[in-house]
């Protein structure tokens, strides 16, 4: 079945740093591949996705690329602020099947 | 997107009583929505989808007499967890399906914290 693993957190870095938390995934077929983002108290919200194989997600300065050759999707920042200390999942869905298949997540806290 | 409301935003209640959960399409008729719940440190768990105008798909594991989902329109989907025990504490979250086609997206509710005593 489909799965997505994703690096364990936490991650502590410092402002300004090189951001990378790396994502791989098990599917059939052609999935669409999305990051998604939860800020303290605050709900899931969609960081950015892409839909088929080499699409470049991007968006607050975070970027992910679509491998369907490594079957990756590794989220990328050049240099975190203290406002990204979040929670972040890497998610998937297959096909014409509706439900998100969620990475464990990875924590990231920045500090100043 | 559409925009997504959970009420209440938490709740504390005692060992075997029920608490009811709802969620809103604010702006977006929603045919499909999700229940999670989410543990401490950990990933979301789908626990049901819920269909507007019939009956949940409960994921395996999931008691559907003990967590009842309710889609009575396109815009409110409630969930009630059931004679309430410590172990159903947790946060719960909804989403709302956007769009019929393969890429489809979900937007989240800010969640629930349901602490049971």
């Amino acid at each position: 079945g489909n799965s997505v693993t994703q690096m364990e957190g936490p991650v502590t870095l410092s402002e300004e740093a090189f951001l990378t938390i790396n994502c791989t995934y098990t599917a059939t077929g052609y999935p669409s591949l999305f990051w998604y983002v939860q800020y303290p108290g605050e709900g899931l919200q969609l960081l950015l996705k892409a839909t088929k194989a080499d699409d470049k997600g991007s968006n607050k300065g975070f970027e992910a690329t679509y491998r369907k050759e490594t079957t990756s999707f590794h989220l990328e920042k050049g240099s975190v602020q203290v406002s990204d200390s979040a929670v972040y999942f890497c998610a998937l869905t297959g096909g014409n099947n509706r439900k998100l298949i969620w990475g464990l997540g990875t924590s990231l806290a920045v500090n100043p | 997107g559409a925009v997504v409301s959970q009420h209440p935003s938490w709740v504390i209640c005692k060992s075997g009583t029920s608490v009811k959960i709802e969620c809103r399409s604010l702006d977006f008729q929603a045919t499909t929505m999700f229940w999670y719940r989410q543990f401490p440190k950990q990933s979301l768990m789908l626990m049901a989808t819920s269909n507007e105008g019939s009956k949940a798909t409960y994921e395996q594991g999931v008691e559907k007499d003990k967590f009842l989902i309710n889609h009575a329109s396109l815009t409110l989907s409630t969930l009630t967890v059931t004679s309430a025990h410590p172990e159903d504490s947790s946060f719960y979250i909804c989403s709302v399906l956007e769009g019929g086609g393969p890429y489809n997206e979900q937007f989240f509710g800010p969640g629930t914290r349901l602490t049971v005593l």
